[in-house]
């Protein structure tokens, strides 16, 4: 059964905190995203690596930055935390080429307080 | 970037009857994507439609692709409570790197 595994459901954080949000899959893919989502404003993308130790930014990068030291492992960072990043987090892989799909990691509910 | 505009926002029916969802998108497109999420959970791909078909289908679902009105639909038979979830579309940026999802059909189906 293919996974992509997120290290936490919940997560509490005050205002200021380093977070790191890990993500892990196991089917070897290329692709790696991270999204947030927002009620009303749907998922958008954080960054994105389409390989080990590449990394690009997506729609809303700022306050964000990503590791990819492993080809199965895709760290998000946020260095000091506000309450606007109280979100959300999806992490997703797939497949290199536009005719695959993407499959997700459960979630990671991030409130900053 | 381009992105799907679902269409309604929320849809509230019965169990057995038909959901219908709508998706717009902007530029062109050589597949475009439905997923599924529970609340408070990831994404879930349903299935996948090429733009050279026209319509696709798996169990309940029907999905259809109009490229030159740049729509899709998504259909559900016969619901389900257990077909409760919100809908996303998804297609591909314009560098054919990243899904772009729409913001999502939220599905009540009430016994």
């Amino acid at each position: 059964d293919v996974k992509v595994t997120q290290s936490s459901r919940y997560l509490v954080k005050r205002t200021g905190e380093k977070v790191f949000l890990e993500c892990v899959q196991d089917m070897d893919h290329e692709n790696m995203f991270w999204y947030r989502q927002d009620p009303g404003l749907g998922l958008r993308l954080i960054y994105f690596s389409y390989d080990v130790k590449m990394k690009e930014k997506g729609d809303i990068p700022e306050g964000y930055s990503v590791s990819r030291e492993k080809k199965e492992r895709f760290s998000l960072i946020l260095e000091s935390t506000s309450t606007n990043q109280t979100s959300m987090y999806l992490c997703a892989s797939s497949l290199e080429g536009q005719y695959t799909e993407a499959f997700f990691g459960q979630g990671t509910r991030l409130t900053v307080v | 970037s381009q992105q799907g505009e679902e269409d309604p926002q929320a849809l509230s029916i019965q169990e057995g009857e038909n959901a219908t969802m709508n998706c717009s998108y902007k530029t062109s497109i050589n597949n475009l994507q439905w997923y599924r999420q529970n609340s408070g959970r990831g994404l879930v791909h349903l299935i996948l439609i090429r733009s050279n078909e026209r319509e696709k289908h798996s169990g309940r679902l029907r999905v259809t692709l109009d490229t030159s009105k740049k729509s899709s639909s998504l259909l559900i038979t016969a619901s389900r409570a257990a077909d409760t979830a919100s809908y996303f579309c998804a297609t591909f940026d314009n560098y054919g790197q990243n899904f772009v999802f729409g913001p999502g059909t939220r599905l009540s189906v009430l016994p």
